[in-house]
């Protein structure tokens, strides 16, 4: 049973459409976040929410928006879409508490902007 | 802010040897640090982490890492590589921006286990 799922997995789109990506975390963890991996591999976050409140924006085109109708999932649509836009997209998810978890992190989602 | 550095983008190793895989820190109070590694095509996997406690760490399929206050370091290792140890890795540090637990990540560096 996957513990963070998302889909698609692979996404192939033209210029100026818009697109969604969808995670699913079933741990019952507290935080998700979206990261985005360029072709240089370098990770940079996002989004993060925490019990459906949104916590972290990084200065992300507002083309960009996550949506967490509840704890368990954090959904990212994009309008739009760039050629910059390009690159694997991964969801992650994080408990909070006592003691200091890690990410437990989705298997990526490729994106496509040709 | 909170960062790490991962000096090296490749780390050629032969099948056997010992591997490392290095990474520094700069923070503002205590260290919270993590090693992931990734594989093709696929997501971030947790190897270890650092809170506190002992400056050695053991984590999964075989690595450890060892932390070092006075070098602000955290080099992953493992002490005979394997072929299937190929992979991507990051080092990560707790980044404490208004008391959240996110992550930041390095830049990775890529292992390549040679048989």
């Amino acid at each position: 049973d996957t513990a963070v799922s998302q889909t698609p997995k692979y996404l192939v789109t033209q210029m100026g459409n818009d697109k969604s990506i969808k995670c699913e975390q079933n741990l019952g963890h507290d935080t998700m976040y979206w990261y985005k991996q360029d072709s240089k591999k370098f990770l940079k976050i996002m989004f993060s929410y925490n019990n459906k409140e949104l916590i972290i924006n990084e200065t992300v085109p507002n083309r960009f928006s996550p949506k967490s109708p509840d704890k368990a999932h954090l959904n990212l649509h994009i309008n739009s879409l760039e050629l910059g836009d390009s690159a694997v997209y991964f969801c992650a998810s994080q408990q909070q508490g006592a003691g200091l978890q890690g990410y437990t992190f989705g298997s990526g989602t490729r994106l496509t902007v040709v | 802010a909170q960062s790490v550095a991962q000096p090296e983008d490749q780390v050629n190793v032969a099948e056997g040897n010992p591997l490392t895989v290095k990474c520094t820190y700069s923070v503002s109070g205590n260290p919270y640090l993590f090693w992931y590694v990734q594989y093709p095509n696929r997501g971030l996997q947790f190897l270890l982490k650092y809170i506190t406690g002992d400056n050695l760490v053991k984590g999964s399929y075989g690595f450890e890492a060892e932390f070092n206050k006075s070098q602000t370091s955290f080099h992953l290792k493992k002490p005979s590589a394997l072929v299937s140890d190929s992979a991507l890795y990051f080092c990560a540090v707790r980044d404490g921006r208004g008391g959240n637990n996110r992550l930041a990540f390095g830049k990775g560096n890529q292992v390549v286990v040679i048989p």
